[in-house]
């Protein structure tokens, strides 16, 4: 079955370092994958995604993704984060014709001044 | 500018209450979703319309129900079989066109069972 994991439920980084969020998925097939954020209390926004091509794909805000297949992930980065990056960021595949979208559970970040 | 509403913000559901939230979106979108959101557990599909006058349930459908009688409009009802409704509830949209993936989502319904 499709799944897709989100090891981390919350990093904490400082304001100005560099920031990794680990997304891991399981899919048969090639996988369309995507980055969302999410403010609190708000709906969700789509950083980035991934369909075909190149494997580095650059976002909005700064951010890009990287996809592996040998390791079935697709991880997102920033360079140096800002306090306005402090949010919910969460992974999905899309998956079968109906263009259903599955969710990791999640990675809250944390910005420290 | 196009997007998707939801209302109310806030609501608040007596036991045994059924309690409807509402979901409009002026974006032209044929498909409609809601989601149920749970802290640690991601996005989970409760129903999805893909166009007027149909609707398919989710993984989480039992203990609500939906309508979708015209293209801008998908209310979701929270019935009293709903065991535990306290939850964040997100409606989504999508262009069937030429973004297949291209989902919209509303701001958000934050449910608590008093």
């Amino acid at each position: 079955a499709q799944s897709v994991t989100q090891p981390d439920i919350h990093i904490t980084v400082s304001e100005g370092a560099s920031l990794e969020l680990r997304c891991n998925y399981s899919y048969g097939a090639t996988p369309y994958l995507f980055w969302y954020v999410q403010s609190p209390g708000q709906g969700l926004q789509l950083l980035l995604k991934y369909f075909s091509g190149d494997t580095l794909v650059q976002g909005i805000k700064g951010f890009e993704a990287e996809f592996k297949r040998s390791q079935s992930s697709f991880n997102l980065r920033k360079p140096s984060v800002h306090w306005s990056d402090a949010a919910e960021y969460f992974c999905a595949v899309g998956v079968d014709s109906n263009y259903q979208l599955i969710w990791g559970a999640g990675t809250k970040l944390i910005i420290k001044p | 500018d196009g997007g998707i509403t939801q209302s109310p913000k806030y609501l608040f559901r007596k036991e045994g209450q059924n309690v409807t939230l509402s979901c409009e979106q002026n974006l032209n979108h044929d498909a409609m979703y809601w989601y149920r959101q749970d802290p640690g557990q991601g996005l989970r599909l409760i129903y999805y319309s893909q166009i007027v006058n149909d609707f398919q349930k989710g993984d989480i459908a039992e203990g609500y129900s939906v309508s979708r009688e015209k293209k801008e409009s998908f209310p979701l009802t929270v019935t009293s079989a709903q065991k535990n409704p306290t939850a964040f509830y997100l409606c989504a949209s999508r262009d069937r066109g030429r973004s297949s993936y291209g989902y919209t989502f509303g701001s958000g319904t934050r449910l608590t069972v008093v």
